[in-house]
Order: structure tokens, then C-alpha cells, then sequence
């Protein structure tokens, strides 16, 4: 069956050192999420892309990037993590056809 | 931009007894909106959604929502709840057509079933 996976499920890592967060699918998704989830705001967008070679930013884009060099991955990169950083962290692909996000099982971030 | 608001981050029901579970959307143009629901530790997963065919929407597990476009609500009801049903729920409306994804989410709902 395809899916989408996330690596790794559970991350601590000090203020200041580089993380990155990896999101992998299997069903040939055009489009790929990464959105993070914090209590009291729900799901929010960080960064997004429609095919290799495309990112975007998102609303919370802030201290985070991603690269799109396959249509299978799409890795979050945070460039010196913060504490504000901690959270819940969501990869989400589409066809676009049908408008349904397909998740992964999320990544558990704490910054110290 | 398009924007979506859950009435009660909590809700609470006894088994068997109603579940509604309110959002209200804000959009420019015709939107597709969308109930999604995560259990504890897992990703969300798709409950139903509207894309401007029948306004009275049939999901898993015996949901529905009724898209009102007078009231800009997409409220999601189950007759009985199960113990089961107990979750968090998030309404959401996409932005740019089903051909880009990328949706916009409420703040969510705990939705807590006692025995």
C-alpha cells in the first residue's frame, strides 16, 4: 500500500543546531506539506510544494526551509532551532485531484 | 484569504447522547471544506468533504455535515456518539481549488465521550 512517512517520530536537539525532519511518500504526489501543530492554533502552513524543483513559503515560514529534488521527499530543515520551534510536525501530500491531504503520523520536536 | 473558525476547542458528551461539533467558514469564492479527525499520537485523517455537489455530506463512521451557505457553517453531527469517537476534529477549507491542497485549518475540537 502507499504511504507517507515521517523520520524521525521523536527529536530532541539543543537551541541553535540544525535539524531536519524527514517526509517520504510512495503515491507519486505532485503536491507535499509540511505543516506544524501546536495547541490553540491547529494546523499551521510552513512551507509547500506542487513538483520538483518548486517550494513556497507558507504563513509560519520563519527559520524553516525545505528542497524538492525528487517527487518522494520533501525534508524540513530547520536552520537553528529555537525553542519556539518546539511542536508537532505534519507531512501531508495530494494528487490534486480529489482535494484530500494524506498525513503521516507526524514528528515530535522539543528544542532546549 | 480564506479562514475557518471552531466554536468550543472542548466538547463533551455522555455516550450515546448527539455530537455537534460547530465551524464556521470564511471565503471570497465557492469553497471545499473538509472534517478531518486525529487520535492521540497518529496523523489526521480524512472524515468527509465537500466539493459543491450535495450540500448533506456522509463521512466515515457514521458523521455527516451539512454545508449552509446562508450561515457560511459546516457544522459535523453524529446521531450517537461512541466512545470510540473521542478525538480531536478539525474543520478545513482549501485555498486555490483541489488542484493545489493546500488547505487552511481550524483550531480544532477535543471532542470527549463519558460513559
Amino acid at each position: 500500500d502507499a504511504e507517507i512517512t515521517q523520520s524521525p517520530r521523536h527529536k530532541i536537539t539543543e537551541t541553535g543546531r540544525q535539524v531536519t525532519l524527514a517526509c517520504h511518500q510512495t503515491w507519486n504526489h505532485n503536491n507535499m506539506f509540511w505543516y506544524r501543530q501546536d495547541l490553540g492554533h491547529g494546523l499551521r502552513l510552513i512551507h509547500y510544494s506542487y513538483g520538483v524543483q518548486d517550494t513556497n513559503k507558507g504563513e509560519v515560514s520563519d527559520g524553516y526551509s525545505v528542497s524538492r529534488s525528487n517527487t518522494e521527499d520533501l525534508p524540513l530543515t530547520l536552520e537553528s532551532a529555537a525553542s519556539s520551534q518546539t511542536s508537532v510536525y505534519f507531512c501531508a501530500s495530494t494528487d490534486g485531484n480529489t482535494g484530500e491531504l494524506f498525513f503521516g503520523e507526524g514528528s515530535r520536536l522539543t528544542v532546549l | 484569504a480564506q479562514s475557518v473558525t471552531q466554536l468550543g476547542s472542548h466538547v463533551s458528551v455522555s455516550e450515546g447522547a448527539l455530537v455537534l461539533l460547530r465551524c464556521n467558514y470564511s471565503s471570497s469564492v465557492p469553497p471545499y471544506l473538509f472534517w478531518y479527525v486525529q487520535y492521540p499520537n497518529q496523523g489526521l485523517q480524512l472524515l468527509l468533504k465537500y466539493t459543491s455537489a450535495a450540500t448533506l455530506v456522509k463521512g466515515i463512521n457514521g458523521f455527516e455535515a451539512e454545508f449552509k451557505k446562508s450561515e457560511t457553517s459546516f457544522h459535523l453531527t453524529k446521531p450517537s456518539a461512541h466512545m470510540s469517537d473521542a478525538a480531536e476534529y478539525f474543520c478545513a477549507v482549501i485555498e486555490g481549488g483541489t488542484s493545489y491542497g493546500k488547505l487552511t485549518f481550524g483550531q480544532g475540537t477535543i471532542l470527549t465521550v463519558h460513559p
